[in-house]
């Protein structure tokens, strides 16, 4: 019955490996987001999607690059990994019709670059 | 201007106490201004919300409460509990940016027993 459902939760990996994370909601929403959040816990937009379309794309580094295959699917791909890409890894999702736009967050994928 | 500056960084209240964590922003764009609630190792959840044309919002023993001259908005949790102890983040969205949040730094929330 999870909401938003992300995989893995842990991903240790060595510097210069490329790795994925993936994410899906089964909500029904139509836009997707990924969000980084730092060792000081500070959270910040990466990227969003809206039916597939991305809409967002803040100032990410090009090794960082999302895709989504459908609504309910957003994975993040991330090449040649540095130890500055250590951090917790969230995915959320909010339906863009109506007033509110609620995200709802994943659980996080922690991930350690050594 | 697309910060959202959030205090204190940490808090530690009494059980029972008023937690009351601040927020300023400014960025007038801002239409929607959510909490949300985040314990370790899980993601965060939103708490309670509110639109700018509303002064006060009110959900059991959590309040928002608005002021848009001033551009500042703050959470209280009455009657804090130790179940209460987590971090909490505000943060606002405008209307015109797909949805973007963005984030204040956080407080981390210590409910003495």
């Amino acid at each position: 019955d999870t909401a938003v459902s992300q995989t893995p939760k842990y991903l240790v990996t060595q510097m210069g490996n490329d790795k994925s994370i993936k994410c899906e909601q089964n909500l029904g929403h139509d836009t997707m987001y990924w969000y980084k959040q730092d060792s000081k816990k500070f959270l910040k937009i990466m990227f969003s999607y809206n039916n597939k379309e991305l809409i967002i794309n803040e100032t990410v580094p090009n090794r960082f690059s999302p895709k989504s295959p459908d609504k309910a699917h957003l994975n993040l791909h991330i090449n040649s990994l540095e130890l500055g890409d250590s951090a917790v890894y969230f995915c959320a999702s909010s339906q863009t019709s109506g007033l509110l736009y609620e995200q709802y967050f994943g659980p996080g994928t922690r991930l350690t670059v050594t | 201007q697309q910060q959202v500056k959030q205090s204190p960084q940490s808090l530690i209240v009494q059980k029972g106490g008023i937690s009351i964590i601040n927020c300023a922003y400014e960025n007038t764009a801002f239409d929607y201004f959510p909490w949300y609630q985040q314990f370790p190792g899980k993601g965060p959840a939103l708490l309670i919300a509110i639109r700018p044309d509303v002064s006060e919002k009110k959900e059991g023993r959590f309040t928002i409460s608005f002021n848009k001259s001033a551009k500042q908005f703050s959470l209280h949790i009455m009657d804090s509990q130790p179940g209460d102890s987590a971090t909490y983040f505000c943060a606002a969205r405008t209307y015109n940016q797909g949805g973007k949040l963005i984030f204040g730094q956080g407080t981390e929330l210590s409910v003495k027993p």
